[in-house]
């Protein structure tokens, strides 16, 4: 079965870039997305089809996927910004979720 | 701006079956996926299913001998029926609105999530 493998955790220091990973055989080869969820809320989409920000997401926030890497930018990290970061593709009809990522702005 | 929101017990007894609905306001259910993820406390997100408008599923390989979807496009609705249930199945259960396009899905909307406790 198909799997997706992020980082556990990633810190960041305020204004600084971040970057999360999610890494999946051929990923670059279908799209992925990323999901934002902080403590006790929903996930919000940040990121679709690699690198599109849906309506609402600020500019800081950026995609890219290549090879077996796909990868979320943060661009002037905020501390809003920390929270758990999970990456999803689709392979075979079936949604696969990574197994998430805790960001850390300290 | 569509609102999806879960409802159902909070409390199911081991080798009970959970059921769960989705309500899904301020949009029509036609023309999209509708999905159901999960997440134990503490740990990541798990994709349990999606039905189309139409009543076409797909299931999670780890969960599909367990989990039936349904749709009731007459009450703008969706279902989750999980057999068996152990403590395992204990998590927050959310519905989410899928979008396809292409060879892909993403969850552009989701419900505020409720947690189902597995206890006798």
């Amino acid at each position: 079965s198909y799997e997706l493998t992020q980082p556990p955790s990633v810190s960041v220091s305020p204004g600084q870039t971040a970057s999360i990973t999610c890494s999946g055989d051929k990923l670059g080869d279908k799209y992925a997305c990323w999901y934002q969820q902080k403590p006790g809320q929903s996930p919000v989409l940040v990121i679709y089809q690699d690198y599109k920000r849906p309506s609402g997401i600020p500019e800081r926030f950026s995609g890219s996927n290549s090879g077996n890497t796909a990868t979320l930018t943060i661009s002037g990290t905020q501390a809003m910004d920390e929270a758990d970061y999970y990456c999803q593709a689709w392979d075979s009809s079936i949604v696969i979720f990574g197994g998430g990522t805790k960001l850390t702005v300290l | 701006q569509v609102q999806l929101q879960e409802s159902g017990p909070g409390l199911v007894k081991p080798s009970e079956t959970l059921s769960l609905t989705c309500t899904v306001s301020g949009g029509s259910i036609s023309s999209f996926y509708w999905s159901w993820v999960r997440q134990p406390p503490g740990k990541g997100l798990e994709w349990i299913g999606y039905i189309y408008y139409s009543g076409t599923t797909n299931y999670n390989p780890s969960l599909k001998s367990r989990v039936t979807i349904s749709v009731d496009t007459s009450k703008n609705q969706f279902s989750l029926n999980v057999t068996s249930v152990t403590a395992a199945d204990t998590a927050v259960y959310y519905c989410a609105r899928n979008q396809e396009v292409g060879p892909t899905h993403y969850s552009d909307s989701w419900g505020q999530g409720t947690l189902v406790t597995v206890s006798s």
